[in-house]
Order: C-alpha cells, then sequence, then structure tokens
C-alpha cells in the first residue's frame, strides 16, 4: 500500500508569508502527527490530529496551526513566517496513535526554506 | 522537561562489525520506545519498538535491549553493513507524543 505522501517536498517562502503542508497518511491510518526537524533542535513534536481533532500539541508558537479532514488528510499552516521556521516539515501517520503503542510512519518531508 | 538524549553523537565502524548505539531517557512514565533511521534526504523510517514491559526484542540483523532500572535504552546492529550508514533516532512515548533523541551518525567504513 502506498506510504505516506507530504507535498511540496520543496518551498522557498519569503518572510512574512504563510504556507500551508500538506500530509496524506497511509490508509486506514487515523492519527497523522507533525515534526519539525532542524539541525540545531533535531527532531520537535508539533501537534497531532486523530479523527479531525487535535489531541496533542507540543511547545510551538500560535504561528504553527494545523487541521484533519474527514479521510484523515491533514495540513499544518505556518503565518508570518520567519528565518527560524526554515526546516524539514515531516508527517507521521499511524493507526491510532503513539500512544497506543503503535508505529509511526513518517513521510519523506517538506523542505521549507524562508528567505 | 523530560527528554530523551544520546550518549555519542556520531560512532564509525568497520563493515562486519558489530554497532551498539545508546539512548538515555528520563520520563519514567514512558511505556513504548522506538528506534528509527533516517538516510540523507528521507524521512524517519520505523527499525524496531519495544514495550516498557520487555527488557529485549529481536528483529533481522537488529536488537534493543531496555533497561529500566537505569532508564537506558540500546540498538544492537549485528555485521554492520555500508547501507546502515545513517542517523539513528531514539524515540520515548508518553501519552500521545513521541519525544525524540538528537540522533547518532552511525558511519560504516569499507
Amino acid at each position: 500500500k502506498a506510504g505516506v505522501t507530504q507535498t511540496p517536498r520543496y518551498l522557498i517562502k519569503t518572510r512574512g508569508q504563510q504556507v500551508t503542508l500538506s500530509c496524506s497518511p497511509i490508509s486506514g491510518h487515523r492519527s497523522v502527527s507533525w515534526y519539525q526537524q532542524t539541525p540545531g533542535q533535531g527532531l520537535q513534536f508539533l501537534f497531532e490530529y486523530f479523527s479531525e481533532t487535535q489531541r496533542n500539541k507540543g511547545n510551538f508558537p500560535g504561528r504553527f496551526s494545523g487541521r484533519q479532514f474527514s479521510n484523515s488528510r491533514s495540513e499544518m499552516n505556518v503565518s508570518t513566517l520567519e528565518l527560524g521556521d526554515s526546516a524539514l516539515y515531516l508527517c507521521a501517520s499511524s493507526l491510532v496513535g503513539g500512544g497506543q503503542g503503535t508505529e509511526a510512519f513518517f513521510g519523506q518531508g517538506t523542505r521549507l526554506t524562508v528567505v | 522537561g523530560e527528554s530523551v538524549g544520546l550518549h555519542l553523537p556520531t560512532l564509525s565502524v568497520q563493515e562486519g562489525d558489530n554497532s551498539i548505539i545508546n539512548c538515555a531517557y528520563s520520563n519514567s512514565a514512558s511505556d513504548y520506545f522506538i528506534w528509527y533511521k533516517q538516510e540523507s534526504g528521507k524521512g524517519p523510517q520505523f527499525i524496531i519498538d519495544i514495550r516498557s514491559n520487555m527488557d529485549k526484542r529481536q528483529g533481522q540483523r537488529v536488537t534493543v535491549l531496555l533497561n529500566k532500572t537505569v532508564k537506558h535504552l540500546s540498538l544492537q546492529i549485528a555485521a554492520t553493513q555500508p547501507g546502515d550508514s545513517a542517523v539513528y533516532f531514539c524515540a520515548e512515548n508518553a501519552g500521545n507524543m513521541l519525544t525524540f533523541g538528537g540522533g547518532t551518525r552511525l558511519m560504516v567504513k569499507p
């Protein structure tokens, strides 16, 4: 079956703009989590969605938001982009969420560069 | 806050040798642990997991050991191959959130 698909793969934006990233989970998976990966901070949890509801949230400012649709596809949005938002944004899907001890499968990520 | 960490940022091994990557965690409430492998330009790939009620789990060429007494996790790779070269992350789960360690880069010398 198809894996986790993230679009776009690469994105260049200007400071102050906003951006929307998309994630299509593995068919049947209801949990989608988002992570930010940077060389300095490593992999940091942004938020998790399950059945269209945000179930958990990491320690990121309100400029970072997300949503999940009825087909489990998820989007994350970053408003008023800052240079420090440049990172690889990863999406992971799992059947019911990592808390239930089920493995999370990652997409290849979206590389966002803010200039 | 509590976090997952790694002792060694870079590990260099000879092809054919065994590799051991270590990880320390601090959240005693974590009940599930995962090792991921990330190759350049790709997302993390699941390697092996272990629940807190186990102390050892084996996969194909990989073994994860969990020592809850000292809050330590390790990944052992047998007969390391060039294709094993990557960054390895341990992750712990408490609630519905995975917390990742900083990563260890494994370099395999031919």
